[in-house]
């Protein structure tokens, strides 16, 4: 396809157990970034990649969060021992660049619920 | 990084224009504006950017003054599909795209 793709679309889980929530960004794409939206709320920055460089991980919110991008491609966001709170829908995004003129092209989004 | 500031919710009524103003009073030289648009249960997408001056193409104007402390996007005639969430960004080459809690939207019949 040509636009961002995310897996699982729906996540339900318990409490405790590790989640991964992939995303496929469009071809090309050297920038990748990770949000969470939480019901009613904005965006929240969580990770970013920019081709070969060392992710910018200032946005995630605990040591459980961790997110690899394998190949400057793919990447998959995992979530260890989750907790209620870590429901939200997670947003990856994907960019020719970083920055003035960097369009983000946005995938549907996982919803992860934590029982 | 320059903080925006937008209303939290708009309503408006099939065929009227819309415009939602952004505030910035912090932008730096480098800076760019750019809308983008949520629907629910989607990601964002784009809908303009600009610089300074006007902006327009097939879905909205952006007006941006020369100060540049402030912008306006404008939707005309809008219809009930543009109900939505609208976010301004102010971006520049070392920053992280920030999204606030945005503008709801709401087109009423």
């Amino acid at each position: 396809g040509a636009g961002v793709s995310q897996s699982p679309s729906n996540k339900v889980t318990e409490k405790g157990k590790d989640v991964e929530l992939r995303c496929d960004p469009i071809s090309g794409h050297t920038a990748l970034y990770w949000y969470r939206q939480s019901l009613g709320q904005g965006l929240e920055f969580l990770i970013y990649f920019q081709g070969n460089s060392a992710p910018d991980k200032s946005g995630l919110p605990s040591d459980r969060f961790s997110a690899e991008r394998t190949g400057g491609s793919v990447s998959t966001l995992t979530i260890q021992r989750t907790q209620q709170e870590d429901s939200a829908v997670y947003l990856c995004a994907s960019s020719l660049a970083r920055g003035n003129t960097g369009e983000l092209f946005f995938g549907e989004g996982s919803r992860l619920t934590v029982l | 990084l320059a903080k925006t500031t937008q209303p939290i919710s708009m309503d408006s009524y099939e065929g009227q224009e819309v415009n939602i103003t952004c505030s910035h009073n912090n932008i730096a030289t480098n800076d760019y504006i750019t809308w983008y648009q949520q629907f629910p249960s989607q990601g964002p997408r784009f809908i303009i950017q600009g610089y300074k001056t006007k902006v327009t193409n097939e879905v909205a104007s952006l007006f941006i003054p020369a100060d540049r402390k402030s912008s306006t996007l404008s939707l005309p005639r809008v219809s009930l599909s543009d109900t939505a969430v609208y976010y301004c960004l102010v971006e520049g080459g070392s920053y992280i795209p920030t999204f606030g809690r945005g503008t709801s939207l709401i087109v009423h019949p």
